[in-house]
């Protein structure tokens, strides 16, 4: 099963900032927490990741609690491109182990109006 | 730089045939995983290849199998397909190691009558 919890579905406006809560409470200390996104019928796409730290890069922020119980997705500027089912997942780094595979849940679909 | 790509992009067979479904990964990548999309569900894990073996495997019968090629390309075979069998395939490349990030191709949508 999967390991988080996520609203199934958020609206936002175009060009305000989404914000896409994710519950992981039961997180370990070595796993990491994963953001994917996929538009209808393509494949899921790599957004962000991190361990404890923030995380910025040219697509979204990700913001992790002290505790690691709980993470926000943050697309600063929404467009009607950001229109996507969004996938938080907690995974860990061994290898060989049914920790490196991805579980996903059912994610937030994610509707910018215009 | 290419991204992950898998063929055919759609494919219709009937039920009790075989399929055979392919996957080259992104440059530089060693590892595959595939996953199956039922419509309106979430990815599932089928099984991951690395040098060549099957490391991992989700919770699919025999009748899904795999192969991966020493150019890191890789197979996923379905034989005594089934009406159920009918989604979205999804192929997933990555280096096998901490903390690797898996980049997926578009999917190959399988239908079966």
């Amino acid at each position: 099963d999967a390991k988080t919890t996520q609203p199934p579905s958020m609206d936002c406006a175009e060009g305000r900032a989404a914000n896409l809560p994710c519950n992981h409470s039961t997180i370990s200390g070595n796993e990491y927490v994963y953001w994917y996104r996929q538009i209808h019928s393509q494949g899921p796409q790599y957004i962000i990741h991190g361990l404890k730290n923030n995380e910025t890069n040219e697509m979204a922020s990700l913001i992790i609690t002290e505790d690691r119980k709980s993470s926000t997705l943050i697309l600063p500027h929404a467009t009607l491109r950001d229109t996507a089912v969004y996938y938080c997942i907690v995974r860990g780094e061994l290898l060989y182990s049914s920790a490196s595979k991805i579980i996903f849940g059912s994610g937030t679909r994610l509707s910018i109006r215009p | 730089d290419a991204g992950v790509t898998q063929s055919p992009t759609h494919l219709i067979k009937t039920r009790g045939q075989q399929v055979t479904l392919r996957c080259s990964p992104k440059s530089g990548h060693d590892t595959v995983s595939w996953y199956q999309q039922a419509l309106g569900q979430g990815p599932q894990f089928i099984f991951q290849y690395y040098e060549e073996e099957e490391r991992q495997r989700g919770n699919f019968p025999d009748r899904f199998s795999g192969h991966q090629f020493p150019n890191y390309s890789s197979e996923l075979n379905v034989n005594a397909l089934w009406l159920g069998d009918s989604a979205l395939y999804l192929c997933a490349s990555s280096l096998l190691a901490p903390g690797d990030t898996q980049y997926f191709g578009p999917g190959t949508r399988l239908t079966v009558l």
